[in-house]
């Protein structure tokens, strides 16, 4: 089955910095792949995704990364500020059944 | 629409009770996931039913865990007898329809410990 390995485990950045974070996956026939934010104390929620037909995909100051061959997608944050600290998951799905699995997470400190 | 809904939102229990957490998917949704989420192993996929049919139950962790989805808008994740290494947040979470790469909806979790 299809497993999601996240790197690093915790990122500090000073504001106003970027920040990445790269993931693996290792079924070739994933073909979404959702990155999720969750604050302390709350529910993940979707911040950006890109489909294997993609390369690259930016909204505002985030963006995402996508090298099929070698099966990484990284998120890129520019900028970062304060509201960004969050622990960010990646995930991966496969069709038909839309299978999510999600990577350990990193914890994103963005310092003052 | 109140989103994915899930109860209770803390539950302490002791050790061998049982437990059940319930959730309730976004209406239309039509495939609903549950997952664990510990520090150690992040989020973990246990279980998850396209159509109120179980698709893939391998990441159970064992035969004291088991879901139910008896229809479109209700689920249930039972342990028992519970143990102290259960102890973690469980979300349910549902999408729209399988397949279709759309955004995974989740609950507010059930934040379980078991003593």
């Amino acid at each position: 089955g299809e497993n999601v390995e996240q790197h690093p485990s915790t990122l500090s950045v000073q504001e106003g910095d970027s920040a990445v974070i790269k993931c693996t996956y290792s079924d070739s026939a994933s073909n979404y792949f959702p990155w999720y934010k969750q604050e302390l104390g709350k529910r993940p929620q979707l911040i950006i995704d890109i489909r294997s037909n993609v390369g690259e995909k930016k909204d505002q100051r985030i963006a995402v990364t996508l090298n099929k061959t070698a099966k990484h997608f990284s998120l890129h944050i520019t900028e970062t500020q304060p509201e960004d600290s969050a622990v960010y998951f990646c995930a991966a799905s496969t069709q038909p059944d839309d299978k999510i699995i999600f990577g350990k997470g990193t914890r994103l400190h963005i310092l003052p | 629409d109140a989103g994915v809904i899930q109860s209770p939102r803390h539950e302490v229990t002791e050790m061998g009770q049982e437990v059940t957490l319930r959730c309730k998917p976004i209406s239309g949704h039509n495939s609903l996931f549950w997952y664990r989420q510990t520090m150690m192993r992040g989020l973990e996929l246990l279980i998850y039913f396209n159509n109120n049919v179980p698709i893939d139950d391998s990441g159970m962790p064992e035969d004291r865990f088991s879901a139910k989805m008896p229809n479109a808008s209700f689920s249930t994740l039972k342990i028992q007898p519970s143990e102290p290494r259960d102890s973690a947040v469980y979300f349910c979470a549902s999408i729209r329809e399988a397949g279709s790469n759309e955004k995974l909806f989740f609950g507010s979790g059930t934040q379980l410990s078991v003593l």
